[in-house]
Parts: structure tokens; C-alpha cells; sequence
């Protein structure tokens, strides 16, 4: 089946630093979602891209939509503590199955 | 004001028993689902609803049996628990056609 495969797997940085990572298939999508999710919490939407090549913003957020349809990048800028958590890439091709990336873990070192 | 809701949040019960997962959506969508995620945090769609109709079944055994009342609700049973089935299972809804899911908080099922 498809998978998308996140990477980095996990991110050690420092306050302030910025943060890249990224999502790649080998199949076509017509949407990337990045979600967010706390300890003991649900998954949260950060942003939704529809269009190849799209790219959007959300407070210190950017992602974008690769221009092949097969890849999606998430960025954060300025890292403060409460960025901390589990990053997800998901993606659909036109239908309700959201496929899901394997996860990027964002720890913060003091 | 809670969008997507479940219950209960933690489960911890015997293998062999039967044992249920409530959720409920106030956001007005027609869309609800049930994701699995692991112990490595990878998230599985299970089913899918729309308006009471499954249109979402993956390769899920059938001792797993999701029942929607109305379309905000949405509940799964699961029978003869297994040590397998220990995992975080995740209720979200959308409005169909649209990509956007939101999910619940999640329900810790632990066999022993």
C-alpha cells in the first residue's frame, strides 16, 4: 500500500533554532495535511495544502506542497518549548483515507 | 465545547472480554473514523463512516465491529480482546469530500 516516509525520525535542537522536516512517497497525492500531537493527546491540524507547489504559512509554520505531488516539508522557525512533540505528514488522494507518516519527534534541549 | 470526544480515556480490561469505545462530534460533520496507532506512534485508519453508511472497512479482524447511531456518533466494539490489540485508538471526523480530520483525544486500551 502507500507509505510516506517522514523523515528526520526524531530532532534533538535548541530553543530559538529552526526546524526542517520532511515527507516523500512514491505515489501521487492531491493533498498534505501536517498535524501536530502532545503527549496523551490527539493529532492537531496545522496545515492543510492543496495545490502543487502551494506553500502556506501559519504563525511560525510554513509548509509546502511539492511541485511532483510526491513530497510535502514542514518548517518551524524561532523553536519555542511548547513546539515540543510528534510532527505527522498525512496525505490523501481525493478520497477519506488519510495515509499517515511514520512521525518526526521534536525534542527541545534546554 | 469539546469538537471530537471520547470515552473512556484510559481501558484496561482482560483478554477475552468484550469491551466498547464511545465517540461523539459536535462539529456538524457527516464524516467519523477510527484510527489505530501503535506502540511506534503509527497511525492506521480502521473504518470510516458517512452518515451511518461504512465506507471505509481496511483489513481490520472482524472481532472489531463499528456501530453509528446518527452521524455523530460513532462507537466501536470490540469483542474477544487479544494482548495485540493494546494501542491508542483515535475517533475524528470531517465533512466528506473535505480532507481536513479532526481528532479526539484518544482511548488507551491496555490488555492484560
Amino acid at each position: 500500500g502507500q507509505q510516506l516516509n517522514q523523515s528526520p525520525q526524531s530532532m534533538f535542537i535548541q530553543e530559538g533554532e529552526d526546524v526542517s522536516m520532511n515527507c516523500t512517497s512514491s505515489s501521487i497525492f492531491n493533498t498534505w495535511l501536517w498535524y501536530k500531537q502532545d503527549p496523551g493527546e490527539g493529532p492537531v491540524l496545522l496545515i492543510a495544502l492543496y495545490k502543487a507547489g502551494e506553500l502556506t504559512s501559519n504563525g511560525r509554520l510554513t509548509a509546502q506542497f511539492g511541485i511532483t505531488r510526491k513530497d510535502s516539508f514542514l518548517n518551524i522557525s524561532a523553536s519555542i518549548p511548547s513546539d515540543v512533540g510528534i510532527y505527522f505528514c498525512a496525505a490523501n488522494f481525493g478520497n477519506e483515507k488519510l495515509t499517515f507518516g511514520t512521525g518526526t519527534r521534536l525534542t527541545i534541549i534546554p | 465545547d469539546t469538537a471530537v470526544s471520547q470515552t473512556p480515556k484510559y481501558l484496561v480490561t482482560q483478554m477475552g472480554n468484550d469491551k466498547s469505545i464511545k465517540c461523539e462530534q459536535n462539529l456538524g460533520h457527516d464524516t467519523m473514523y477510527w484510527y489505530k496507532q501503535d506502540s511506534k506512534k503509527f497511525l492506521k485508519i480502521m473504518f470510516s463512516y458517512n452518515n451511518k453508511e461504512l465506507i471505509i472497512n481496511e483489513t481490520v479482524p472482524n472481532r472489531f465491529s463499528p456501530k453509528s447511531p446518527d452521524k455523530a456518533h460513532l462507537n466501536l466494539h470490540i469483542n474477544s480482546l487479544e494482548l495485540g490489540d493494546s494501542a491508542v485508538y483515535f475517533c475524528a471526523s470531517s465533512q466528506r469530500h473535505e480532507n481536513e480530520q479532526f481528532f479526539g483525544p484518544g482511548t488507551r486500551l491496555t490488555v492484560l
